[in-house]
């Protein structure tokens, strides 16, 4: 059975800060991780997409790893802004890549 | 290019009744899928539809769902009878022919939440 695990479920940061949201997966046999982040009420903004055999990919100040032997992804925000709060989510393609296997989430809120 | 188009935004039902949810990919894409986010609940795959295909109907429940894809018009997702237990936030999303695999990217709709009474 697929399962998707995001650590910490909820964080509070000051703004500025650097921070680290860490995923992990079961499933072997992954296509792709893809990162979301979703606010309130809203639909999912795909952040970063990470093909099976890469190991990173950066968008801004978004950096994302892949880690396909330790069944682990961490998303890096640097320098988070109040308007980086929101739930993020991670993703795992499986099923040819077109079945996405979801974390329930890590809560983020980055203060003033 | 509008993105992923999701309709009715809320949607309320009473129990018994059916609710039918509309998307409409994003202009040139052929690949469909709904997920559905239960209440406190992590998104869940339901279903994978290319043009007038079921690809992938694995999370799916086996009764009372049911989905499509026509040749022209939005994809629905049907749900005949709704109990309570239906309420959630049902997510659409699309992706482009020629990204199989790997490469496949999913963007998403707003969703529509849907209340049963």
């Amino acid at each position: 059975k697929q399962e998707v695990t995001q650590i910490p479920a909820a964080l509070s940061v000051p703004e500025g800060e650097n921070l680290v949201l860490n995923c992990s997966f079961t499933d072997s046999a992954i296509y792709n991780l893809q990162w979301f982040r979703q606010d309130p009420g809203k639909g999912l903004t795909s952040l970063l997409l990470i093909q099976s055999s890469q190991r990173e990919q950066t968008s801004g100040r978004l950096n994302a790893s892949l880690d396909k032997s330790s069944g682990r992804s961490t998303l890096y925000i640097a320098a988070s802004q109040p308007g980086d709060s929101a739930t993020y989510l991670c993703a795992e393609g499986t099923g040819g890549g077109n079945k996405l296997t979801f974390g329930t989430g890590t809560q983020l809120k980055v203060e003033l | 290019n509008a993105g992923v188009m999701q309709n009715p935004r809320h949607l309320v039902r009473r129990r018994g009744q059916e609710a039918r949810l509309r998307c409409s990919p994003m202009k040139g894409h052929s690949h469909v899928y709904w997920y559905r986010q239960l209440p406190e609940e992590g998104l869940k795959f339901m279903v994978y539809l290319q043009k007038e295909n079921i690809i992938d109907e694995s999370g799916m429940p086996k009764e009372r769902f049911s989905a499509e894809f026509p040749k022209e018009g939005p994809s629905i997702l049907r749900i005949q009878q709704v109990v309570r237990g239906d309420s959630a936030a049902y997510f659409c999303a699309s992706s482009p022919p020629g990204l199989e695999g790997p490469k496949n990217i999913q963007y998403f709709g707003a969703g529509t939440r849907l209340s049963v009474l």
